[in-house]
């Protein structure tokens, strides 16, 4: 079975341009997320899809973030216009159903550099 | 709001000992999962354990084990027999099991160093 793909894996920019994430969940999973982990910390949720419908985006800062995700299967994260603050690794799980938990599998992240 | 707090950054053991990670929450919910994830430096974060809230027996795989206290509100991991690809950074993470948003709360993780 694929794992979660996810690209590019690695991207730097300028402050103030924008950049997008592209996630392939694991064929099947109805649930993503993308997490934000910055360097020394824990990842941090920015969003969580339910098919093509948003559960939680509480975390995400919507006035220069944003996610969609057409038709319930991939996913792309857009920054615009991209801060020094935002240089981090965002991460993308997709999950399923397993012994009654909704168990969550990792893709290898982007990591994003802004100078 | 829930918390994760893992207060080693940084531990360290001699191969084939055994090492403790430590991990406390803080909820205000009874339902609920605790996890150990591990990332190993490629940074493909991989579940290591479980332990569901409601199970008083604490979750065991292979060489991990979890020391999970309910009303102290800590969930430790035991890595018995540590091997070199035990190193990585290790974090601990919650999840609210009663609603649809199961977004983690991860803490800010201990790195890992096994010494040969």
């Amino acid at each position: 079975e694929a794992g979660v793909a996810q690209s590019p894996r690695y991207k730097i920019i300028e402050k103030r341009q924008s950049v997008a994430f592209w996630c392939n969940p694991i064929s099947g999973h109805a649930t993503l997320y993308w997490y934000q982990q910055i360097l020394g910390q824990g990842p941090k949720l920015l969003i969580q899809f339910q098919n093509n419908g948003v559960v939680d985006d509480s975390q995400l800062p919507k006035d220069r973030f944003s996610a969609e995700r057409l038709k319930g299967v991939d996913s792309t994260l857009k920054i615009q216009p991209a801060k020094l603050e935002d240089s981090a690794v965002y991460l993308c799980a997709s999950s399923s159903w397993t012994s009654g938990y909704n168990e969550q599998f990792f893709g290898p992240g982007t990591r994003l550099t802004v100078l | 709001a829930q918390t994760v707090t893992q207060s080693q950054p940084e531990m360290s053991v001699q191969e084939a000992e055994t090492v403790t990670l430590s991990c406390t929450y803080d909820t205000s919910e009874s339902d609920y999962y605790l996890f150990w994830y591990k990332q190993p430096p490629s940074r493909q974060m991989i579940l290591v354990i479980r332990q569901e809230a409601y199970k008083q027996q604490n979750a065991t795989e292979n060489r991990f084990s979890v020391n999970f206290q309910k009303a102290a509100k800590s969930f430790s991991l035991k890595i018995s027999d540590s091997q070199l690809g035990d190193a990585a950074m290790y974090f601990c993470a919650y999840v609210y099991s009663g609603g649809g948003a199961d977004g983690l709360t991860f803490g800010k993780g201990t790195h890992l160093i096994i010494q040969p």
